[in-house]
């Protein structure tokens, strides 16, 4: 198989605070994973592309100040929210990838709320 | 970048009869585009994708077609049944080994079977 976890599920926090989730690739080893954000009724959108050992790959608009993202270890990415404000409430869903692969697995999201 | 482009945005039909959903992609080195399924608050699932070596494939009753000169590929999901009500999403990306090849997604289609 090809299983992708996230944790938390939700998270409901204060203005101002940070928020970190995690993202694990439980039967296979990640050389990339995704990190992608889904407002209400709308579409996915990427964020950035997390690679083990280096630095991530954030688009265009997206503050890598604010969203800090770690791929310590090949089944294991992080992003961090850091000074979360209400319109960075959205859900936040990852996606891991295999070596040499393009098919990516996704994770069942984290909802952020932020008060 | 690549921009993905899916219609229609809502599509409903009587269960037992076929639904068509289409992209259009604008990058003409794009070379593999997965079709997800989502349903309320759960993460997206492939259901079928397709490389651009291959013009068909088919999985029992969900079939992709993809037309590399015109740039659009489509779902194909016959004999709908219940089960089959969600949102579908196209996406296309180059994937080139390694490095930031994330998915653009299409902005949905939300497939409704009519009992």
């Amino acid at each position: 198989g090809a299983v992708v976890s996230q944790h938390p599920s939700w998270v409901i926090c204060k203005s101002g605070t940070s928020v970190k989730i995690e993202c694990r690739s439980l039967d296979f080893q990640a050389t990339t994973m995704f990190w992608y954000r889904q407002f209400p009724k709308q579409s996915l959108m990427l964020m950035a592309t997390s690679n083990e050992g280096s630095k991530a790959t954030y688009e265009q608009g997206v503050e890598k100040d604010k969203f800090l993202i770690n791929h310590a270890s090949l089944t294991l990415s992080t992003l961090t929210v850091t000074s979360a404000h209400p319109e960075d409430s959205s859900f936040y869903i990852c996606s891991a990838r295999r070596s040499g692969r393009e098919t990516q697995y996704f994770g069942p999201g984290t909802r952020l709320l932020v008060l | 970048g690549e921009n993905v482009e899916q219609h229609p945005s809502t599509l409903s039909v009587q269960e037992g009869d076929s639904a068509v959903i289409k992209c259009t992609y604008s990058d003409s080195a794009s070379n593999y585009f997965p079709w997800y399924k989502q349903e309320l608050g759960k993460r997206p699932q492939l259901i079928i994708d397709i490389r651009s070596n291959v013009g068909e494939k088919k999985d029992q009753r969900i079939a992709v077609t993809l037309n590399k000169t015109a740039k659009h590929f489509s779902l194909h999901i016959t004999e709908t049944q219940p089960e089959d009500s969600a949102v579908y999403f196209c996406a296309a990306l180059l994937y080139s080994g390694g490095g930031a090849d994330g998915l653009t997604f299409g902005k949905g289609t939300h497939l409704i079977i009519q009992p």
